[in-house]
């Protein structure tokens, strides 16, 4: 089936560290699956971060960055280096066939960014 | 910008209840969606829908009724509460079905006794 796995949490790190949340995803019966990391920062609702919709392509948003790999499967996201307010939980996500609302999550990945 | 409204925050009941969760959304999208998150697992779609009095059936519709009588409303009935259940229901929309971006929001925590 379709599924996302997600880099376990919690995931801790310095500031101005820099930070890799790893993803793959299975897509058997989606032929072009569009992938998403989503972020929740504390008191506040889930949000989009970033998507790509084409294989081989790299997103970006508030210096996080992600590339789309179909070889490997993967979706990891990366930042040079982490500031405090980057402490949320990141969801990387794997869209359903012709109607890409209908979102697969992965389980969420807890970063703690210490002053 | 818009806002999603989720009512209540946090839901008590009791085993067997019928309990409603409402959701409002003003950035006038055509598509809402009702997941659910448990603990240690993913969101899990529950139902979507992709204008006014449109219900589509998600992974996880079972024991679970959805209503969508205007553009900016969708709720969800969780139609027989089940003993210590406890999950969170996450509501969002889209400007259309096929772009992938979802406004959600800040989820309404359910405890069954």
């Amino acid at each position: 089936g379709d599924s996302v796995t997600q880099t376990e949490g919690p995931v801790t790190v310095s500031e101005s560290e820099s930070l890799i949340i790893n993803c793959t995803y299975s897509a058997t019966s989606i032929a072009y699956p569009n992938l998403f990391w989503y972020v929740r920062y504390p008191g506040e609702g889930l949000q989009l971060l970033l998507k790509v919709i084409t294989a081989g392509q790299k997103g970006s948003s508030r210096g996080f960055e992600a590339t789309y790999n179909k070889e490997t499967t993967s979706f990891h996201l990366q930042k040079a280096s982490v500031q405090e307010s980057d402490s949320a939980v990141y969801y990387c996500a794997l869209g359903e066939g012709g109607n890409t609302g209908k979102l697969i999550f992965g389980l969420g990945t807890t970063l703690q960014v210490q002053p | 910008g818009g806002i999603i409204t989720q009512t209540p925050k946090f839901l008590i009941g009791q085993e067997g209840q019928k309990l409603t969760l409402k959701c409002q959304q003003n950035f006038n999208h055509d598509t809402m969606y009702w997941y659910r998150q448990d603990s240690g697992k993913g969101l899990r779609l529950i139902y979507y829908s992709i204008t006014e009095n449109d219900l589509q059936k998600g992974d996880l519709s079972e024991g679970y009724d959805a209503s969508r009588e205007k553009k900016s409303s969708f709720s969800l009935t969780v139609t027989s509460a089940q003993k210590n259940e406890m999950a969170v229901f996450l509501c969002a929309s889209s400007m259309a079905s096929n772009t992938g971006q979802l406004y959600f929001g800040e989820g309404s925590k359910l405890t069954v006794l």
